[in-house]
Order: structure tokens, then C-alpha cells, then sequence
């Protein structure tokens, strides 16, 4: 049972242009959004993360929009470089203040190129 | 440097043996997780451990074994009654939960077995 659907599986942007990703949740009790960036051969790394409380959060080129109503959230990567090619995970979380034991659930992932 | 070690990077097991993949933090972390991560199938939790001598089954704990004796130490062990062990295998640890925040996950970087 997949708790979170992402899209698309995989992503060609060209340099300059905008990368959107795209993820959707069932658990409305899930509290906390991260996005993990992870490269060939490596442990993903924490990119993003945000709260339901607000509807967007930028830090630099990266963007988490999320729709609480629609209970949606996606990561927009402003002007993309060859450097971002990597794979892109969301997650979401139930926190253990509403009974859940924090454990991340992963979306599939999304393999992102950008082309120079 | 602060951060999560683990070992072997590569690691060749025949079929029917038992092998342990080690896995070390120094970041001081309470929670300690154990991650499978397959092509096109994002990260499924394996077992975690939220306090020394506890730890707790993940979505598919079946032929794997865990120990968590030492806060820093989170070995598993990949039994030959896992049919299918071939992967890529990621450890990770957080802070307590239940302490609020955003509780990052961070990850180590990665031990592959492969299976002859």
C-alpha cells in the first residue's frame, strides 16, 4: 500500500529551465514534508522540508508548494542546472504526538537530468 | 566531523550465507533507521531503533535481524532466509522523537550487496 505517489518517475529539464515534481498523500494526520536529494552511489541528503501550516517555502532555486485541501505538495527547482541531475525523493511523516513513530514513508523517487 | 559511517561499501555474499552490514553514527542520535532501496522502488524501512536495546519492525523486516546495544551502533544482519538480498542498503539516524522539530533524518552512504 503506497502512501505516496510520485511523479514523474523520470525528468529531462534543459539548463535554465524550471523542474517540477510532483507528490500526493493519503494520511491527512502526516505533519512534516521533506524532499531528499540523493546522487549515484550516495546516501540521500535532507533538500527541503516543510510544514502544513504554510503553503510554500523557498530556499534559493528550490520550492515546496503544498496544497493541504488537495493534500498535494511539489518541488519546483528554478533555474535547473547539469548539477541537480539526481534523483528526487518526498517523504511525509506522522508524528509521534499523534501516535505515529515518526517513521518516513518515501515516494518512489523522480530521476531528474538536466541537460547543459 | 559528525556524521554516519558505514561498512563494507561493496559487500559479495553467496546464497545461503549470513552477512552483517555495519552501520555507526557519532551525531549523538537516539533513533537509528535501516532502509532498502531497489531500482525504482524509493526506500522501504527495513527496522528502526528509537532507544538502545529496542528497535522495532519496519514494512519488511522478513530475513533480516537487528541489534542496538550501543547508542552509536545499529547493525543488520541480511539472513539466507531473505530471498531476494541484492541492494542497496542505506542506515540513517535522527534525534529522539517526540522532541519536536523537523527531526531530519540523516543518512549514511550506502552499503551494496550483491548476492553470487
Amino acid at each position: 500500500q503506497q502512501q505516496v505517489k510520485q511523479s514523474p518517475q523520470s525528468l529531462i529539464v534543459q539548463k535554465g529551465g524550471i523542474s517540477i515534481i510532483n507528490c500526493a498523500y493519503e494520511n491527512t494526520a502526516f505533519d512534516y514534508f521533506p524532499w531528499y536529494q540523493q546522487f549515484p552511489g550516495k546516501g540521500p541528503a535532507l533538500l527541503i522540508a516543510i510544514r502544513p501550516d504554510v503553503s510554500e517555502k523557498k530556499e534559493g532555486r528550490f520550492t515546496i508548494s503544498f496544497n493541504k485541501s488537495a493534500k498535494q505538495f511539489s518541488l519546483h527547482i528554478m533555474d535547473s542546472q547539469p548539477g541537480d541531475s539526481a534523483t528526487y525523493f518526498c517523504a511525509t511523516r506522522t508524528s509521534s504526538y499523534q501516535g505515529g513513530s515518526e517513521k518516513l514513508v518515501f515516494g518512489k523517487g523522480t530521476k531528474l537530468t538536466v541537460n547543459p | 566531523d559528525g556524521g554516519i559511517t558505514q561498512s563494507p561499501k561493496y559487500l559479495f555474499r553467496k546464497e545461503g550465507q549470513n552477512v552483517t552490514l555495519s552501520c555507526e553514527q557519532n551525531l549523538n542520535h537516539d533513533a537509528m533507521y535501516w532502509y532498502r532501496q531497489d531500482p525504482g522502488q524509493g526506500l522501504r524501512l527495513i527496522y528502526y531503533s528509537q532507544i538502545v536495546n529496542d528497535f522495532q519492525k519496519g514494512d519488511i523486516a522478513e530475513g533480516y535481524s537487528v541489534s542496538r546495544e550501543k547508542k552509536e551502533s545499529f547493525p543488520l544482519t541480511v539472513t539466507s532466509a531473505q530471498k531476494n538480498p541484492t541492494a542497496f542498503y542505506l542506515c540513517a539516524s535522527s534525534i529522539a522523537p517526540g522532541t519536536g522539530g523537523r527531526n531530519e533524518q540523516f543518512f549514511g552512504p550506502g552499503t551494496r550487496l550483491t548476492v553470487l
